[in-house]
């Protein structure tokens, strides 16, 4: 049983330039959630999405991030015209059922290092 | 909202035992959790315990909760150099999980 699964594990983006970021649930798991690592920080919550519906996207930054988990495929975190201030690591996590309705333990991929040049 | 506060770094001897404390604001929270993270890796989710317990012991980690001092610890007995990395508390309910920012934790042979 594969874990979850991100890719790239490291990217280069140069100021302007659009970044894609993968994560394939493990098997099975249908809840997906994406969090922002800053150096020397613990992990912020950005966005969670079930199957083809965002769920909660309260730590998303409003303009030039967005994400999505189409009923068929990996979930995708896209960063538009990307800033040095969006260097970070971003992991993606996912768990069978959804918080508050159980144990909601979440596994987490091993990480995008996003550089911006 | 939730906010998780942790201490930032924590040295230990080998062989001795490492306490890594953890406290949390929203008393509805119902799992809390313990995972650990080493150098440019991901999460890995070493244990949680929900919020009707007081302690949970698995191998040699011990969890303790007190939920009246919203207060949570990690005690792991005869630390050894592998277990040098930080250690993330996060709480969950009805929101998404909330994570500290994570105790640095040093073992020394």
């Amino acid at each position: 049983n594969a874990g979850v699964m991100q890719n790239p594990r490291h990217l280069v983006r140069r100021r302007g330039q659009e970044a894609r970021l993968r994560c394939s649930p493990m098997k099975g798991h249908s809840h997906v959630y994406w969090y922002r690592q800053l150096p020397e920080e613990g992990l912020k919550f950005m966005v969670y999405l079930q199957k083809e519906n965002i769920i909660d996207e309260s730590g998303m930054p409003k303009e030039r991030f967005s994400a999505e988990f189409p009923k068929e495929g990996p979930s995708i975190l896209r960063i538009q015209q990307v800033v040095r201030g969006d260097s970070a690591a971003y992991f993606c996590a996912s768990s069978p059922i959804g918080p508050g309705t159980g144990t909601d333990t979440q596994y987490f991929g091993p990480g995008t290092r996003l550089t911006v040049l | 909202g939730e906010d998780v506060e942790q201490s930032l770094f924590l040295s230990v001897r080998e062989g001795d035992s490492s306490v890594i404390n953890c406290t949390y604001t929203d008393s509805s929270s119902t799992y809390l959790y313990w995972y650990k993270q080493e150098p440019g890796a991901g999460l890995q989710l070493l244990t949680y315990i929900f919020s009707n317990m007081d302690m949970k012991q698995d191998q040699r980690l011990t969890v303790l909760l007190n939920k009246k001092d919203k207060h949570l610890s990690l005690r792991i007995a005869d630390t050894q150099t592998g277990d040098s990395a930080i250690y993330f508390c996060a709480v969950s309910g009805n929101t998404p999980l909330v994570f500290g920012k994570g105790t640095r934790l040093s073992v020394i042979a």
